[in-house]
């Protein structure tokens, strides 16, 4: 089936550097990808979505700037959080669709960002 | 827009007993999909089942089982005889046409020996 590689799993960072998350669908083409972040006991929030070889379109209130989206191939997004504070500490999660469906979501296995 | 409502904040029984997780969606596609997802404590998120909305039928896999209703805009999953390996964060989506997948808030499911 459908996987999607998530790096790190875990990351602790001190505040102001910046962090990369990675996200690579290993055996299918993936035109959007999708960030979550997800706060203790909370939903999955829609951070931003990623087309292949475009912008990202970021959900209202998403610092555009702070979360650097990059999708520059078709199984590989990435997200950067710069100068990275405490309150981005949270649980990030990328999802990606496969080419051709719009049901076809498979999930990485997450990143838990630590700002210290 | 889409919204998925989990009313059900946490759910608490104990071992054996079969538990309902409710599920009620709103859409204005004609056309969509309706999952189930597990978090467990490690936070991955496990794919559970996908329904589209033209089919209606209920599906059953080994103690899991679905009922969608499009009357009641409901996608509500039973678990029978529960085990303490089922307690997790369920949460409920949504995706029509080629929207976005919209989560519902999640129930917690605490299941005790």
């Amino acid at each position: 089936g459908a996987v999607v590689s998530q790096h790190p799993s875990r990351v602790i960072c001190k505040s102001g550097t910046s962090v990369k998350i990675e996200c690579r669908s290993l055996d299918f083409q993936a035109t959007t990808m999708f960030w979550y972040r997800q706060f203790p006991k909370q939903s999955l929030m829609l951070m931003a979505t990623s087309n292949e070889g475009s912008k990202a379109t970021y959900e209202q209130g998403v610092e555009k700037d702070k979360f650097l989206i990059n999708h520059a191939s078709l199984t590989l997004s990435t997200l950067t959080v710069t100068s990275a504070h405490p309150e981005d500490s949270s649980f990030y999660i990328c999802s990606a669709r496969e080419r051709g469906t719009n049901y076809g979501y498979t999930f990485g296995s997450g990143t838990r960002l630590t700002v210290v | 827009a889409q919204k998925v409502t989990q009313a059900q904040t946490e759910i608490s029984v104990v071992e054996k007993e079969d538990v309902t997780l409710d599920c009620v969606y709103e859409t204005r596609d004609t056309t969509y999909y309706l999952f189930w997802y597990k978090q467990p404590p490690s936070g991955e998120l496990v794919f559970l089942i996908r329904r589209n909305s033209f089919d209606e039928q209920n599906e059953i896999s080994g103690r899991y089982s679905w009922n969608f209703q499009k009357s009641t805009s409901s996608f509500n999953f039973t678990i029978t005889a529960s085990q303490v390996v089922d307690s997790a964060v369920y949460f409920c989506a949504l995706s029509g046409g080629y929207s976005t997948l919209t989560f519902g808030k999640g129930t917690m499911l605490l299941v005790s020996p």
